[in-house]
């Protein structure tokens, strides 16, 4: 069964730093997800990785994927405040459910 | 608004009590997912239907129970209720889409036992 870790479980991040955010995951994942989550709130898509050696962008975040090491990262460069939040990865394995990682929890003080 | 519907998006009840959680995925979805997420146990897989079969089963507790409707709405049904199981649920709706399936979720419903 999928399992998927994620590292740090919190970042305290400076304005105008770049910072990374670790997604090991266990076994064969098709796919590969990453969501932001303000509190309370719900879960917002940011990407879907599809395969070996993909990378996305966004603004200030990009999301990378390597299945041979089993591992996604999202980068942020210049960190600002509206980008605090929670984000997770998820995977597919071989089912169609989400498993999740623990979750960041990113804060950006200035 | 995601398209996923979740009511209600609050429920305070009694330890002891049941409770019907309700999801409409966004049109044209065929699987829905349901989805605990509470402090210590970060966000849990309960249970996943599509169009209106059980199609997977994660750590859901026996107390608690969930269909899909004919017209594909689902409900999540909690019962005899403990502290525990204050959380937040979430639905989710999947369709495929090129080559991937997209997941959107819901509101949530913020469960309060106390």
């Amino acid at each position: 069964e999928l399992k998927v870790e994620q590292n740090p479980l919190f970042l305290s991040m400076q304005e105008g730093k770049n910072y990374t955010i670790y997604c090991n995951y266990s076994t064969t994942s098709d796919r590969l997800y990453w969501y932001r989550q303000d509190p309370g709130k719900s879960l917002e898509s940011l990407f879907v990785l599809l395969s070996n050696g993909a990378v996305k962008q966004e603004g200030r975040l990009m999301a990378s994927l390597d299945t041979k090491a089993r591992l996604s990262t999202l980068h942020i460069t210049a960190a600002v405040h509206d980008l605090s939040a929670t984000y997770f990865c998820a995977g597919t394995g071989t089912a169609s459910k989400l498993t999740f990682g623990t979750g960041t929890r990113l804060q950006v003080t200035l | 608004d995601s398209g996923v519907t979740q009511t209600p998006k609050h429920l305070i009840t009694a330890t002891g009590q049941r409770v019907t959680l309700r999801c409409s995925p966004r049109s044209g979805d065929l699987s829905v997912y349901w989805y605990q997420q509470s402090l210590d146990q970060g966000l849990q897989f309960l249970i996943q239907y599509y169009n209106g079969e059980e199609r997977a089963k994660g750590n859901i507790l026996e107390r608690f129970s969930a269909q899909q409707f004919p017209d594909l709405h689902s409900e999540l049904n909690l019962s005899s209720l403990e502290l525990g199981d204050s959380a937040l649920y979430f639905c989710a709706s999947s369709a495929p889409l090129k080559g991937f399936y997209g997941y959107t979720f819901g509101s949530g419903t913020r469960l309060t036992v106390v």
